[in-house]
């Protein structure tokens, strides 16, 4: 079965630093990728996904995502960032065929001082 | 604007009781899926569904249990509410295929005292 983790579990830091949080994914053949996001006390909702083409995927506000398939790797970027980022960030992955569903990360809180 | 739409925000239920959780999309979608989030947990998988009257297992389908009579409602069902159920509920919808990310609902706050 495959597995999603994201290694950092709370990262805090100030308005304008920069942004990078980790998911890495264990099956080995092809894959669909996706970041959701929770801002307190709103549903999940879409950031970005990849399924082919450019490995370098944008999506909504300014964030961006990396998928490296030699390192398994698919992290959340983001050159500066606001106190509205402040939310819970989910990884998720599925094999890309068929209806697969979707295996989700434990999850990266962020918090944003401002 | 697409809506999944969970009945309740917020439910209290007594040990032992049946709990019926709905969930409606408006968007012809194939595919119902029904997630617990936990702290530190994530989401894992209890249920999903492709199609009508269809129902797989997710990963932690114990203590659990589903019917999908109509296309746009699932409904997820605790056939005996135990405390360890205590937990954010969510539900989600996609069209068919691997490429589709899922529309969630605002989710349902279940305490099992």
């Amino acid at each position: 079965a495959q597995s999603v983790s994201q290694h950092n579990h709370h990262v805090i830091l100030s308005e304008a630093a920069s942004l990078e949080l980790g998911c890495n994914y264990s099956y080995g053949g092809t894959v669909n990728l996706f970041w959701y996001v929770q801002y307190p006390g709103q549903h999940l909702q879409l950031l970005l996904k990849y399924f082919s083409g450019d490995p370098l995927v944008k999506g909504i506000k300014g964030f961006e995502a990396e998928f490296i398939k030699s390192k398994f790797s698919f992290n959340l970027r983001k050159p500066s960032v606001q106190w509205s980022d402040t939310a819970e960030y989910f990884c998720a992955v599925n094999r890309g065929f068929g209806n697969e569903k979707l295996t989700f990360g434990t999850g990266t809180r962020l918090t944003i001082i401002p | 604007d697409v809506k999944v739409t969970q009945s309740s925000r917020y439910l209290v239920k007594r040990t032992g009781e049946k709990v019926f959780l709905e969930c409606v999309q408006d968007m012809d979608h194939e595919n119902m899926f029904w997630y617990r989030q936990d702290p530190g947990l994530g989401l894992r998988l209890i249920y999903f569904s492709y199609d009508v009257k269809m129902k797989e297992k997710g990963d932690i389908p114990e203590g659990y249990s589903v019917s999908r009579e109509k296309k746009e409602r699932f409904s997820l069902i605790l056939e005996s509410a135990s405390t360890n159920q205590t937990s954010m509920y969510l539900c989600a919808s996609s069209a068919a295929g691997a490429n589709y990310g899922y529309t969630f609902g605002s989710g349902t706050r279940l305490t099992v005292v």
